[in-house]
């Protein structure tokens, strides 16, 4: 959607840190999350953060929200061959819908 | 627990063809959304269903499309008169009242030759 952004490919070696980055414009955005879409499977959902969070770690993923700069990414530790994918932000304002990004293809090479 | 299933999972038809997908949510699961993601592209909001309120039909691209849902259960999306800027994957999704977690099925990839 116009009003998320996402970069659209990103490389990592295998075993790095991949961060993904994502810009949004919805200032009322009450939760924003991360989506994995592997070849040919539907979205599935990674985590999230409310709005009012900055930081939220679980396992080898680490969301980080800068809500002044509108900025959200994810950080995947160890990356792992698992990990290439799509990988889209999303925002929900203050009614029920998600805006999404275009996603980020995360290839890994070994 | 059975997450979200869709039917079918592909569907090829001819153009002005009518077709109907499926969508059968979480058990509990009082929100339902269908979605279009168009190749290499994000989701777009297409239609919302809480409980037994009135439907949010402010995201269907035209009046070929339609949805139902009877209370909280299965979901019907319907395209009449296809066209080839149809194709696409449709998604559905569900959720609790709230609405934090939308999980999705795995889509009805929809060719309109």
């Amino acid at each position: 959607g116009e009003d998320v952004e996402q970069s659209l490919f990103l490389s990592v070696r295998e075993g790095d840190s991949s961060v993904i980055n994502c810009t949004y414009t919805d200032s009322s955005s009450t939760y924003l999350y991360w989506y994995k879409q592997e070849p040919g499977a539907g979205l599935q959902l990674l985590t999230y953060i409310f709005s009012n969070m900055d930081m939220k770690q679980d396992q080898r993923l680490t969301v980080l929200l800068n809500k002044k700069d509108k900025h959200l990414s994810l950080r995947i530790a160890d990356t792992q061959t698992g990990d290439s994918a799509i990988y889209f932000c999303a925002e929900r304002a203050n009614d029920y819908k998600l805006s999404f990004g275009a996603g980020t293809t995360v290839t890994v090479r070994a | 627990g059975a997450g979200v299933s869709q039917s079918p999972s592909n569907k090829v038809t001819e153009k002005g063809k009518d077709v109907e997908l499926r969508c059968d949510p979480i058990s509990g699961h009082t929100a339902l959304y269908w979605y279009r993601q168009r190749l290499g592209q994000g989701l777009e909001f297409l239609i919302y269903f809480q409980g037994n309120s009135a439907p949010d039909k402010s995201g269907l691209p035209s009046d070929r499309f339609s949805a139902e849902r009877t209370g909280e259960s299965v979901s019907t999306l319907t395209i009449q008169r296809t066209q080839q800027e149809d194709s696409a994957v449709y998604l559905c999704a569900s959720s609790s009242p709230w609405g934090g977690e939308q999980y999705f099925g795995p889509g009805t990839r929809l060719t309109v030759t």
